[in-house]
């Protein structure tokens, strides 16, 4: 079954502080895996796209890896600030044109 | 400027009625989307447009139907509105398929009563 489960489910930290959230899927065929941060009351934002052969990518304090051995992807935020209070969504593409979506990760960043 | 921009903002209205949401992109892309989030916040996509022509159509009730008058317009409108239409719809678009960076506009809060 073509599933993408995230983790947690909800994280509080504090401003200035790292984070990491998980992302695991089963999809097959794997076409690429995107991030995406959503505010409360807004549409999603792009933050990374990464397909088979990438492993890393930056996108300013937001680093993404993926490891399409073991199905598991990861979005780590540096330093983190209020403004990175949000959802994070994960979202993998089988095939061209099927998008299979996480439930995503509320975080809350407390000054 | 705006990048992908829908109305109306807010939709509010009685089961039964019929309704139609609004998307525009002045952003020269080729392809656009009609995305679903429900009270959970879980998205899920609905339809896909490329050069005017449907190319994703998810398990989505007929009462659904997208139009797209041209590549930078893609409609929804929604016939006998149910109570379990209640979400909010995102509109986005990208340049093409594949691996394009998807812009989403700001929702349409759709309330049926």
């Amino acid at each position: 079954k073509n599933q993408v489960e995230q983790s947690p489910q909800s994280l509080i930290i504090l401003e200035g502080k790292n984070c990491t959230l998980q992302c695991n899927y089963t999809v097959s065929p794997f076409s690429n895996l995107r991030w995406y941060k959503q505010d409360t009351g807004r549409g999603p934002v792009s933050l990374t796209i990464m397909t088979f052969s990438e492993n890393t990518k930056s996108n300013g304090r937001y680093t993404a890896t993926l490891d399409a051995d073991t199905k598991q992807s990861s979005l780590h935020i540096t330093a983190s600030q209020l403004s990175d209070s949000a959802s994070y969504i994960c979202v993998v593409t089988k095939g061209v044109y099927k998008y299979i979506f996480g439930t995503g990760t509320r975080l809350k960043v407390l000054a | 400027d705006t990048a992908v921009s829908q109305t109306p903002k807010y939709l509010v209205t009685q089961m039964g009625n019929d309704k139609s949401i609004k998307c525009e992109q002045n952003l020269g892309h080729d392809t656009m989307y009609w995305y679903k989030q429900d009270s959970k916040k879980f998205l899920k996509i609905m339809f896909s447009y490329n050069n005017k022509e449907l190319i994703i159509n998810e398990t989505v009730p007929n009462r659904f139907s997208p139009k797209s008058p041209d590549k930078a317009h893609l409609n929804l409108h929604i016939n006998s509105l149910e109570l379990g239409d209640s979400a909010v719809y995102f509109c986005a678009s990208s340049q093409d398929v594949g691996t394009e960076t998807q812009y989403f506009g700001p929702g349409t809060r759709l309330l049926v009563l």
